[in-house]
């Protein structure tokens, strides 16, 4: 089954403890996004990557980090979380088509809370 | 950067009346304008997209258009039907970005 998967789906934790929030797609997709939920924002991009050691800022990169060493893993980095990064993510991930996003299939989300 | 508008915020329609989502984007070189769908507590999914090339598309009872010279495009549903209470997002690509609007929350009365 084609499918995104998000791991862990809910965490709590404290500010200053470092997390990493996984994302892996089995769809051989070049591009995988990262974006936060937030109420009344709407969906807002946080990193985006065109394929593997290709990564690049979104619209609300500061306070993470990425990586992309295969092709079906993007983890999302949070070295120092704060209260302000409470917010519901998801990975996403999609072909990689000319100049143009294509079809964006979403993970399930991750909730974090950060006390 | 890209600042996509949406309105309105949140939209109540009678069944089998018509619902209207409207956008403004602000980079004209945007050139790909997808829709989403989200249901309570589940993940975004794309309904309808619409690549600057094309003024109008149309998939059943969902329609998008796109205005280039204005910088707006809206989502049309006909028809409505339960089912389709949801929140709506547009959003806007250039390059590889990828901005939203803040969501419509559109809710169908039976």
């Amino acid at each position: 089954e084609a499918q995104v998967t998000q791991n862990p789906r809910y965490l709590i934790t404290v500010t200053g403890k470092k997390l990493t929030v996984t994302c892996s797609q089995n769809m051989n997709h070049e591009y995988m996004s990262w974006y936060r939920q937030d109420p009344g924002l709407g969906l807002r991009q946080i990193y985006y990557s065109m394929n593997v050691e290709v990564t690049d800022k979104g619209d609300v990169p500061e306070g993470y980090k990425v990586s992309r060493k295969e092709k079906r893993n993007f983890p999302l980095i949070l070295e120092s979380p704060s209260p302000n990064q409470t917010s519901l993510y998801f990975c996403a991930s999609s072909k990689r088509t000319a100049r143009v996003v294509d079809t964006q299939y979403f993970g399930p989300g991750t909730r974090l809370t950060v006390l | 950067g890209e600042n996509v508008e949406q309105h309105p915020s949140t939209l109540s329609v009678q069944e089998g009346d018509s619902a209207v989502i409207k956008c403004t984007y602000s980079d004209s070189a945007s050139n790909y304008f997808p829709w989403y769908k989200q249901e309570l507590g589940k993940r975004p999914q794309l309904i309808i997209d619409i690549r600057s090339n094309v003024g109008e598309k149309k998939d059943q009872r969902i329609a998008v258009t796109l205005n280039k010279t204005a910088k707006h495009f809206s989502l049309h549903i006909t028809e409505t039907q339960p089912e389709d209470s949801a929140v709506y997002f547009c959003a806007a690509s250039n390059d590889y970005k990828l901005s939203f609007g803040a969501g419509t929350t559109v809710t169908v009365r039976a």
